[in-house]
């Protein structure tokens, strides 16, 4: 079982649409969630940190964090075509010395 | 706040050629700073992880004497790529971590062609 896993995609959403992004991770005492954003060709971009179990919102943005079941979620409502991208969950593994784990990310793409 | 610059942003050298990168933080003092390789439409690969003053640590499978890590200041951390041969080109992107934080602030990239 990998780490961190992630859908590869690509996830298709019309625009105006809610995009759910979904991340699992093995390491129960993992304490730290990160989501970012990576263009095509592009470096990637922080865009939401989450620590605790429930709802995080940002703007269009709402991380969601469940540790019982290992799983962390990235909803992005009223998509835009400019939010087309892929999107990396990564997870701050115990003893990891600041180091995340990526996950291989999950292509989304809004269709106008 | 947290930014991180990289320089060049491209580079094309000839094989056997060293080159190197700088990773800078601009506006936060790096502790800790990593650099990762990605190979096109692949994920991204942790190569080495450095903090200020002390040797890099590197992943398994990365050779420590190809790809040389200095991380002088904390601002500021180099990648050499000593002997490069075209199976080195790649993107390679530097990021940094502020104190006992795990966010990580990425730089824009190397993108490196070797001929």
């Amino acid at each position: 079982q990998k780490e961190v896993e992630q859908n590869s995609g690509p996830l298709s959403v019309p625009e105006g649409a809610i995009a759910s992004l979904n991340c699992t991770y093995s390491d129960r005492v993992s304490q730290s969630f990160f989501w970012y954003r990576q263009y095509s060709g592009k470096s990637p971009e922080l865009i939401m940190s989450i620590y605790s179990n429930g709802d995080k919102e940002d703007g269009r943005f709402t991380a969601q964090l469940n540790k019982a079941s290992q799983y962390v979620s990235l909803l992005i409502r009223d998509s835009q075509p400019s939010d087309s991208a892929t999107y990396l969950c990564a997870v701050a593994l115990s003893g990891g010395y600041q180091k995340v784990t990526f996950g291989t990310g999950t292509k989304l793409q809004v269709i106008p | 706040g947290a930014v991180v610059s990289q320089h060049p942003s491209w580079v094309i050298c000839k094989s056997g050629t060293s080159v190197k990168i700088e990773c800078r933080s601009l506006d936060f003092q790096a502790t800790t700073m990593f650099w990762y390789r990605q190979f096109p439409k692949q994920s991204l690969m942790l190569m080495a992880t450095s903090n200020e003053g002390s040797k890099a640590t590197y992943e398994q499978g990365v050779e420590k004497d190809k790809f040389l890590i200095n991380h002088a200041s904390l601002t500021l951390s180099t990648l050499t790529v000593t002997s490069a041969h075209p199976e080195d080109s790649s993107f390679y992107i530097c990021s940094a971590t502020e104190g006992g934080l795990y966010e990580q602030y990425f730089g824009p990239g190397t993108r490196l062609t070797v001929t």
